[in-house]
């Protein structure tokens, strides 16, 4: 079956804009996470979504990061006035459920570079 | 609070020869563990877990065994090949699910 998908695949900002990156779960999948992965600070959490709950986004850098997912189902992650430490991979990643030893299955991630 | 520490690289080794990259852990209570691999040009991928004390996780001829005692989760293959040249990245998870933490990452490259 088809797997995580993001798009886009790759995105050049100037730096004080806004962005929004995207990610399509496996179909049936009611965890989301989203994560980052940059030279500097190797693959961090940023949030995670588990059905109807309430995010855990203790993982979110800054005010100017946040996400939502709708019906369930297809997430965006929005970076607002952009700054050059925001260069990074962003990685989506889904599981069946959160339930205790679940494997997470990635994205290929959203390349974003800020100038 | 929970970490993951994993030996540096990069790790340069003959086709055949053997593997291991170490990796301990930090974290209150039991947490399932994970090695995950990113080929060259290509997303994170599971390569094995475990979920709880002794439980040994294989695949692709690699294995990591979960050792409460020691805190540790050590990648081992008896035998490399070219296509393993990859990053390996070891994680953990504590309890129902939740974020994944991960080690710094290993490059291992495997030379002809």
């Amino acid at each position: 079956g088809a797997g995580v998908s993001q798009s886009p695949s790759n995105k050049v900002t100037e730096k004080g804009k806004d962005v929004e990156l995207r990610c399509d779960p496996i179909s049936g999948h009611t965890a989301l996470y989203w994560y980052r992965q940059s030279l500097g600070q190797g693959l961090e959490f940023l949030i995670y979504f588990q059905g109807n709950s309430a995010p855990d986004k203790s993982g979110l850098p800054s005010d100017r990061f946040s996400a939502e997912r709708t019906g369930g189902s297809v997430s965006t992650l929005t970076i607002q006035r952009t700054q050059q430490e925001d260069s990074a991979v962003y990685l989506c990643a889904s599981s069946p459920q959160m339930s205790f030893g679940e494997t997470q299955y990635f994205g290929p991630g959203t390349r974003l570079l800020v100038l | 609070g929970n970490s993951v520490t994993q030996m540096e690289g990069p790790v340069t080794l003959s086709e055949e020869a053997f593997l291991t990259i170490n990796c301990t852990y930090t974290a209150t209570g039991y947490p399932s563990l994970f090695w995950y691999v990113q080929y060259p040009g290509e997303g994170l991928q599971l390569l094995l877990k475990a979920t709880k004390a002794d439980d040994k996780g294989s695949n692709k001829g690699f294995e990591a065994t979960y050792r409460k005692e020691t805190t540790s989760f050590h990648l081992e293959k008896g035998s490399v090949q070219v296509s393993d040249s990859a990053v390996y990245f070891c994680a953990l998870v504590y309890g129902q699910g939740g974020k994944l933490i991960f080690g710094q990452g290993t490059e291992l490259s495997v030379k002809p």
